[in-house]
C-alpha cells in the first residue's frame, strides 16, 4: 500500500457526461501529478499539482482539467467525454525535497459507452 | 521532450533464471531513472530508482545499471520467483520539467515455475 488513495475505484459513464476523480497523497506529500493508462498511449503525464499551484503539464486535452486543495486531496475533471477517454487514471505524489520519488495510488478505471 | 524504448515487451523465464530490461532514453538532460512494478488490477510500484550520479545500484534480487553515455539503463532480476511476474516500466525525469516521468511502454515478465 503506497498510502496514495484514489476513488472510485471504477466508474461507468456514457459519452458526453462529466465525472471527477479524487486523489488523496501521501502523508506529508505536497506534490500531486495524474497520469493517464491505455493500452495503445501507455502511462502518459497529465498534469502536476505542487501545493496547490500547478507546477507542469504534459498530454492533458482541454477538456480535461484539475485542482488541488488546501488539505492537499486533487481532483481531475474530465468532461464531454468520448470513447477514447476509457482508460486507467493515477495519481502519484511526492515529498518536498524529494521531488523524484512518486509513489502511485491503485487507479480509477474509467469506461466511457 | 523525452522519449523512452523499453524492451523487450514481453519476457518470460524459468523459475530461478535472471532476467534482463533495457530502456533507453533520448535526452542528455534526464536524471532520474526509477522503475515500476505494476500487478494485474493495481497501481505502478516503485521497486528501485538510480540517479545519474552513480553507475549501479542493487537491492536484494534486483539491481539497475545506468550508462550515461549510451543512454541506456536496464533493470536485472536475479533468482526470480513466480511473484515477480508483472508488468515492468522504466521512467526517465529531468529536474526542472516538474518533475514529470516519460515511461517505457512497459515489460510483461512471466516467471515460470
Amino acid at each position: 500500500d503506497s498510502g496514495v488513495t484514489q476513488t472510485p475505484k471504477h466508474l461507468i459513464t456514457a459519452t458526453g457526461q462529466r465525472v471527477t476523480l479524487r486523489c488523496s497523497p501521501r502523508s506529508g506529500d505536497l506534490s500531486v501529478y495524474w497520469y493517464q493508462q491505455s493500452l495503445d498511449q501507455g502511462l502518459q503525464f497529465l498534469i502536476q499539482y505542487y501545493n496547490g499551484e500547478e507546477r507542469a503539464k504534459g498530454n492533458i486535452l482541454e477538456r480535461f482539467s484539475a485542482q488541488q486543495f488546501p488539505d492537499l486531496h486533487s481532483e481531475l475533471n474530465l468532461s464531454s467525454l468520448e470513447l477514447g477517454d476509457s482508460a486507467l487514471y493515477f495519481c502519484a505524489s511526492s515529498k518536498l525535497g524529494t521531488l523524484y520519488e512518486q509513489y502511485f495510488g491503485p487507479g480509477t478505471r474509467l469506461t466511457v459507452t | 521532450g523525452e522519449n523512452v524504448e523499453q524492451h523487450p515487451s514481453t519476457l518470460s523465464v524459468q523459475e530461478g533464471d535472471s532476467a534482463v530490461i533495457k530502456c533507453t532514453y533520448s535526452d542528455s538532460a534526464s536524471n532520474y531513472f526509477p522503475w515500476y512494478k505494476q500487478e494485474l488490477g493495481k497501481g505502478p510500484q516503485l521497486i528501485i530508482d538510480i540517479r545519474s550520479n552513480v553507475g549501479e545500484k542493487k537491492d536484494q534480487r534486483i539491481a539497475v545499471t545506468l550508462n550515461k553515455t549510451a543512454k541506456h539503463f536496464s533493470l536485472h532480476i536475479t533468482e526470480t520467483q513466480p511473484e515477480d511476474s508483472a508488468v515492468y516500466f522504466c521512467a526517465a525525469s529531468m529536474k526542472g520539467t516538474g518533475n514529470q516521468f516519460y515511461f517505457g511502454t512497459g515489460t510483461s515478465l512471466t516467471v515460470i515455475p
